[in-house]
């Protein structure tokens, strides 16, 4: 089975921050991924499919890349409502990462 | 609009079952995975299993292969997830989400997500 991991765990960052997440996959044949933002009480949403594609919507500060075993998401300006929980997911197994919270 | 629509909260006893359900609106229903996910209080995403009703495609994870069970019922567009005998650590909001039949594909549409409290 594939298992995924992501570093940090929480970065506590300010408005106008870069911020970089990293995810790690215990595989990397044919991995695709995915990065998702989840608020407090609400579903989470589909920012980077396809490893580095934006989803429709999603603001341009938002990117992913990466490849074979090792991915990241960067926030290139932190805003106010950017303060949330992000999971990566290898969208072929369905796996998700463990989540970082990003906090002030 | 493209949505899911999940079935409403649930409170339940140890050892009875369950069977929740997300409705599919605004999109072809057997193109696309239903996709399950777990989240315990206070804890991340897990994903529980995968159903195709283009071809009744079931992937379950590991984890909870055995503990549930997925289907659907593509004339309605509706998919289930379905409990035998509940236990306390079922306890968790459930997610339903499409996703494209493409390996890359992302969930793009999210349901309101079910709420279940098992306790005695």
């Amino acid at each position: 089975d594939i298992q995924m991991t992501q570093s940090p765990s929480s970065v506590s960052a300010s408005v106008g921050d870069r911020v970089t997440i990293t995810c790690r996959a215990s595989q990397g044949s044919s991995t695709w991924l995915a990065w998702y933002q989840q608020k407090p009480g609400k579903a989470p949403k589909l920012l980077i499919f396809g490893t580095s594609s934006l989803q429709s919507g999603v603001p341009s500060r938002f990117s992913g890349g990466g490849s074979g075993t090792d991915f990241t998401l960067t926030i290139s300006s932190l805003q106010p409502e950017d303060f949330a929980t992000y999971y990566c997911q290898q969208t072929n197994s369905f796996t998700f990462g463990p989540g970082t919270k990003v906090d002030i | 609009e493209v949505q899911l629509v999940q079935s409403g909260t649930e409170v339940k006893k140890p050892g009875e079952s369950l069977k929740m359900s997300c409705r599919g609106s605004g999109y072809s229903f057997t193109d696309y995975w239903i996709v399950w996910v777990r989240q315990m209080p206070g804890k991340g995403l897990e994903w529980v299993g995968s159903f195709y009703p283009g071809d009744s495609d079931t992937r379950y994870s590991p984890s909870f292969q055995g503990q549930v069970t997925i289907s659907a019922d593509r004339s309605i567009s509706v998919a289930h997830l379905q409990w035998s005998s509940l236990k306390a650590s079922d306890t968790a909001v459930y997610y339903c989400a499409r996703k494209a039949a493409t390996a890359a594909a992302g969930l793009d549409v999210w349901g309101q997500g079910t709420t279940v409290t098992v306790s005695s």
